[in-house]
């Protein structure tokens, strides 16, 4: 089965700041990889499907990127509503695997 | 619009069988070419995919629980279910079902339920 190991687990960094999140397949999985946001008590939201296809309605400041085995998600500038934790998935077939996350937070 | 919501016991008690239903509304279960999955999430820790059944029943479940689980759907009533048996604490968890459209993310959840696996 396909792992799924994202970097780092997580991250302290100023508002404005450029931060990037990788996410890397143990196996090829073209661009079935998606990212989620998770806030404390809430449900995960869809940020970016097929590796790079931002959702309606999310901030133009995240962005997505990758194919094959290695995926980044990227926030141009750190906002406060940023913080939180945010989740890879590999979506090309069965087992769905997530990453283990990464914690955002301002420093 | 569709919604689902899970139910079921908030407390479970240790080597017994966890058991969650979700209920999907605003469109068919049968309908499409969907996956009903369930995930859960322990406690300050990530996402952990436990399975899926297609509603007309094929399943595929995460190896690592695949002994302890089996998830059943009831068209008829527009839910499918997840059945954990001999469940310990590390089973207590916050507890989604979502749906799969397959070649797609995950595109609508539960709001989660928390089971706490305890005597």
């Amino acid at each position: 089965d396909i792992q799924m190991t994202q970097s780092p687990s997580s991250l302290s960094a100023s508002v404005g700041d450029r931060v990037t999140i990788t996410c890397r397949a143990s196996q090829g999985i073209t661009n079935y990889l998606a990212w989620y946001q998770q806030k404390p008590g809430k449900v995960p939201k869809l940020l970016i499907s097929a590796a790079s296809t931002l959702q309606s309605g999310v901030p133009s400041r995240f962005s997505g990127s990758g194919s094959g085995r290695d995926f980044t998600l990227t926030i141009s500038s750190l906002q406060p509503e940023d913080v939180a934790t945010y989740y890879c998935q590999k979506y090309s077939s069965a087992p769905l695997t997530f990453g283990g996350g990464t914690k955002v937070e301002i420093k | 619009q569709v919604q689902l919501q899970e139910s079921g016991p908030g407390l479970v008690k240790p080597s017994q069988t966890l058991s969650l239903t979700c209920t999907v509304s605003g469109g068919s279960i049968s309908s499409g070419n969907y996956y009903w999955s369930w995930i859960r999430q322990h406690p300050g820790k990530g996402l952990e995919w436990i399975g899926y059944i297609s509603y007309s029943g094929s399943t595929y479940y995460s190896p690592s629980l695949k002994s302890r689980v089996t998830i059943s759907v009831d068209t008829s009533k527009n839910q499918f279910s997840l059945n954990l048996n001999s469940v310990t604490a590390a089973d207590t968890a916050v507890y989604y079902c979502a749906r799969w459209p397959n070649w797609d993310p995950f595109d609508y959840w539960g709001q989660g339920t928390l089971v706490t696996v305890s005597s």
